[in-house]
């Protein structure tokens, strides 16, 4: 069992700059999650796939935000343009469908800073 | 909507202590409820969930919890802590037959002293 799964896990940028983060979810798992954290504050939900379909995305997920999850597996989340206040903990989750209220099971985050 | 107020921002206490922390949720639809636990610098693993059934819910590492629907609570317990139970503890809940996404509260952090 290998878990969740992120890279890179730090990732500093300058204002403006484009940054990717990548995921690769528990490989049997259907469902990823991306998740925001800022210092002080529970993770905040930001979007979700079934399979490789992106099913709802958070309003706090701005038009610099695109996340993709090609063919079911791994997904990217691609932040455009940042801006200082992007900078945050991204926690992607997976789970499995099975009906009821799956346990999600987080990876260790990819921590962004914006300078 | 749902939300979660964790009532507690940090709590103190000394190894060997019983503590409690306090989770509090306010949603219109029925609810599945859950608490996480954070490690610096590292992802949430889950210590317990409720989903129906018995309102006394055990978890790992000795922790439990107990849902109480009248007064929209689901606190959290471990009679006895360990040095190494300090971390950041987040309530969570996720509404029923939706896609499963989780409200966090702002979490707690204990910090257990020797």
């Amino acid at each position: 069992d290998t878990g969740v799964s992120q890279d890179p896990r730090h990732k500093i940028t300058k204002r403006g700059q484009n940054v990717t983060f990548r995921c690769d979810p528990i490989s049997e798992h259907n469902r990823l999650y991306w998740y925001r954290q800022t210092l002080g504050q529970g993770p905040e939900f930001l979007t979700y796939f079934q399979n490789e379909a992106q099913l709802e995305k958070s309003r706090l997920l701005s038009d610099r935000f695109s996340a993709e999850r090609p063919k079911g597996s791994f997904s990217t989340l691609e932040i455009q343009r940042t801006e200082q206040g992007d900078s945050a903990m991204y926690l992607c989750a997976s789970s499995l469908d099975g009906g009821g209220a799956n346990e999600q099971f987080f990876g260790p985050g990819t921590r962004l800073t914006v300078l | 909507a749902q939300s979660v107020t964790q009532l507690d921002s940090q709590v103190p206490v000394f190894e060997e202590a019983p503590v409690e922390l306090r989770c509090n949720y306010s949603s219109s639809v029925s609810v599945y409820l859950f608490w996480y636990v954070q490690y610096p610098n590292q992802g949430l693993q889950l210590l317990l969930k409720y989903l129906s059934g018995s309102t006394l819910v055990k978890g790992i590492n000795g922790f439990e919890a107990e849902f109480n629907k009248s007064q929209t609570s689901f606190h959290l317990r471990k009679p006895s802590v360990h040095i190494s139970d300090t971390a950041e503890y987040f309530c969570a809940v996720s509404r029923r037959g939706s896609n499963y996404k989780l409200t966090f509260g702002k979490g707690t952090l204990l910090t257990v002293n020797p």
